[in-house]
């Protein structure tokens, strides 16, 4: 069974500030990392992905750093806005051809103003 | 293009009352589905996943069942809802092959 360690449970970061969540799993049989953003009372989307043939991916004002050796990936959003108040999940996929995702526990992000 | 439609938003049910939620796909044929469900605050519980029709796998002991009759419908059944069972379900589909997840709406299951 995959094992997913997200951190931190909370962030509260002042506008325009750096926020940055981590993620640690277990098993390395995978090709597929992916970060999801859900606002109250709806249900996740995706937001960014790496696939492990990168160690860094960019989209906007999101990036994923991903480090193999440690096992660990992490999502960065510069710039933090109100509108990123929300919570954020990673996903690690597991082998087989259901492909599940075990998600880890949540980062609730507060930007403030 | 894709989309999945689940329902009702919020419901609102007795203790021992049956339960039946319903997630359908369209757009898009043969995908993985699944259940999950979200106590307040927490993370996402994965309860059931289906690979094809009558396929059905459960990830964790409970009060719930699921069905899969058609190919892009998913059913989240209970017959005797208990307290511990309220909290945000949502359904989601993949094409497999570690890919994007895609989620419903969710519920706001109260059991009362």
């Amino acid at each position: 069974q995959q094992q997913v360690k997200q951190s931190p449970q909370s962030l509260i970061v002042q506008k325009g500030g750096i926020s940055i969540i981590n993620c640690a799993y277990e098993n390395t049989a995978f090709d597929y990392f992916p970060w999801y953003q859900q606002f109250p009372g709806k249900g996740p989307a995706l937001l960014i992905a790496i696939r492990p043939d990168v160690s860094e991916k960019k989209e906007g004002r999101f990036t994923i750093s991903f480090n193999k050796s440690a096992k660990q990936f992490s999502l960065h959003i510069m710039d933090s806005q109100p509108g990123d108040s929300a919570t954020y999940f990673c996903a690690v996929p597991n082998t087989g051809t259901a492909s599940k995702l075990t998600f880890g526990t949540g980062t609730r992000l507060q930007v403030t103003l | 293009s894709q989309t999945i439609h689940q329902w009702p938003a919020t419901l609102v049910q007795p203790v021992g009352s049956p339960l039946s939620l319903e997630c359908t796909v369209e757009g898009t044929s043969n995908p993985n589905l699944y259940w999950y469900r979200q106590a307040a605050g927490r993370g996402l519980q994965l309860l059931f996943y289906s690979v094809g029709i009558g396929q059905i796998s459960s990830e964790v002991p409970q009060n719930l069942s699921a069905s899969r009759t058609q190919d892009r419908q998913f059913i989240l059944s209970s017959k005797k809802l208990l307290l511990s069972d309220s909290g945000f379900y949502l359904c989601a589909w993949t094409l497999g092959g570690n890919t994007e997840a895609f989620f419903g709406q969710g519920t706001r299951l109260t059991v009362v």
